[in-house]
């Protein structure tokens, strides 16, 4: 079983300020899904990484996949409200493999 | 409308009482899949079928089955609900090939007392 820790599990931080959070694992991925969980809504794609070093940005949002295609981050700039929800990270380790998700983590950004 | 089509959104239901949840996608997918969401613990996988013919379990299998009625429909069964199997069920679809992108239902809201 292929697992994805992401860090931090809880993180409460102002508008305006800058955060990272990560998504870890001792397994090779073949890609990995960042989503966006808002409450009583089903988790939507952000973002697909496929390349090792490969580096996307969003808008204020870089996702980031390691160089060993086992890790990933995703960094915000100057968070607002509206970026408040619960981020998860879902690793394919191949295509003929299921989808794992990291339990993910969630963020609360205050006015 | 959704892609992805839960039913029903919310349902309170009485310890040992026999309950489906159902699923219908309009997306062509072959993949779908049930997730359970608790608190704290992310999206737990129950079971997955990648086609018609094809089911297989998940890490929390135990307590459910489920049936792949066609393409675009797969149910999930607790077939003597428990209080512990209160839970966000989410319902899920993806290619096969090319975007592996996951498109979810909207969930279901179970509550077991």
């Amino acid at each position: 079983t292929q697992l994805l820790e992401q860090s931090p599990q809880f993180l409460s931080i102002q508008e305006g300020e800058n955060l990272t959070v990560y998504c870890n694992s001792s397994s090779v991925f073949s890609s990995l899904q960042w989503y966006r969980q808002e409450p009583g809504e089903g988790p939507v794609l952000l973002v697909t990484v496929v390349t090792g070093g490969e580096v996307k940005k969003l808008k204020r949002l870089t996702f980031q996949f390691g160089d060993a295609r086992k890790d990933s981050s995703l960094h915000i700039t100057a968070a607002q409200p509206g970026d408040t929800g619960l981020y998860l990270c879902a690793g394919l380790p191949g295509s003929n493999y299921k989808l794992t998700f990291g339990k993910g983590t969630l963020l609360t950004v205050n006015p | 409308d959704a892609d992805v089509t839960q039913t029903p959104r919310n349902r309170i239901t009485k310890t040992g009482k026999r309950i489906m949840l159902e699923c219908s996608q309009t997306k062509g997918h072959d993949r779908m899949y049930w997730y359970r969401q608790d608190p704290g613990l992310g999206l737990r996988l129950i079971y997955y079928s990648f086609d018609v013919k094809d089911i297989n379990k998940g890490e929390i299998s135990d307590g459910y089955s489920v049936s792949r009625q066609a393409q675009a429909k797969f149910s999930l069964s607790l077939e003597s609900a428990i209080p512990n199997q209160t839970a966000l069920y989410f319902c899920a679809t993806s290619s096969d090939r090319g975007n592996t992108e996951a498109f979810f239902g909207q969930g279901t809201r179970l509550t077991v007392v």
